[in-house]
C-alpha cells in the first residue's frame, strides 16, 4: 500500500506570492490533516478535512486555507506569503476519525525569501 | 490554554540502557495519547497509542504508561540501540478533535 504522498518536496517562493501544496492520502483513508512544523513552534495543527468537509481548524490566519476532493486528495493554499511561513508542511491521513494513529507524509519544505 | 511539555529537549544515553522520555500536560483531559518518532527531514512515524482508561501499553522494546491523575505519560525504550536515535513526540487528542503535539525530545543513543 502506498504511503502518504506530498508534492512538491521543496519549494522556494517570494514574499507576497501564493503557494499550493498537495497531499494524496493512503488509499481508503478519508481524513486528511495538515500541520506546520518550525524549530521554534514545533508541530502545529492547521486543519483537518473529512469527506470533503473541514472538521477542525487550528489557530492560523485566513491566509491559510485548504480543501479536499472527492477522492480524498487534499490541497492547502497559503496566500500573501510572509517570511515566517517558511516551514515544513506535513500532511497526515487517517482511516476515519482522529481517534486512531495518523500516517504522515514526508512533508513539503517551503522557504519564503 | 493547553500546554504539553516533554522532559528535555535532548537526552543522551548509552547503548543497551533504557531510555525514559516524559510527556506532561496541563489544562487538558485527553482521551488518547500517542507517541511518534521523527527522523530529520521526514514526517513523524506512529509508534504507540494508549487510551485514558489504559495504564500501560507495550510493543516489542517500547513501553508507554499513561497516568491521568498526574497528567503524565512515560515512554520507555529498553535495550536502546544507536538506530533508536531520533526525535520523539507525544500527541494528545480527544475523539473527533485534532492532535496537540508536544515539542519533542531528541534522543541520542551513544555506542
Amino acid at each position: 500500500k502506498a504511503g502518504v504522498t506530498q508534492t512538491p518536496r521543496y519549494l522556494i517562493k517570494t514574499r507576497g506570492q501564493q503557494v499550493t501544496l498537495s497531499c494524496s492520502p493512503i488509499s481508503g483513508h478519508r481524513s486528511v490533516s495538515w500541520y506546520q512544523q518550525t524549530p521554534g513552534q514545533g508541530l502545529q495543527f492547521l486543519f483537518e478535512y473529512f469527506s470533503e468537509t473541514q472538521r477542525n481548524k487550528g489557530n492560523f490566519p485566513g491566509r491559510f486555507s485548504g480543501r479536499q476532493f472527492s477522492n480524498s486528495r487534499s490541497e492547502m493554499n497559503v496566500s500573501t506569503l510572509e517570511l515566517g511561513d517558511s516551514a515544513l508542511y506535513l500532511c497526515a491521513s487517517s482511516p476515519q476519525t482522529t481517534n486512531t494513529e495518523a500516517f504522515f507524509g514526508q512533508g513539503t519544505r517551503l522557504t519564503v525569501v | 490554554s493547553q500546554k504539553i511539555e516533554q522532559n528535555s529537549e535532548a537526552l543522551n544515553i548509552q547503548e543497551g540502557k533504557t531510555a525514559t522520555l516524559t510527556c506532561n500536560y496541563t489544562n487538558y483531559s485527553p482521551a488518547y495519547l500517542q507517541w511518534y518518532r521523527q527522523d530529520p527531514g521526514r514526517g513523524p512515524v506512529f509508534l504507540l497509542l494508549i487510551r485514558e482508561n489504559e495504564k500501560e501499553k507495550r510493543k516489542e522494546r517500547l513501553k508507554v504508561t499513561f497516568d491521568t491523575t498526574l497528567k503524565q505519560s512515560l515512554f520507555h525504550i529498553t535495550a536502546s540501540q544507536p538506530a533508536d536515535s531520533a526525535t520523539y513526540l507525544c500527541a494528545l487528542h480527544n475523539y473527533g478533535q485534532n492532535f496537540v503535539f508536544g515539542p519533542g525530545t531528541r534522543l541520542s543513543v551513544l555506542p
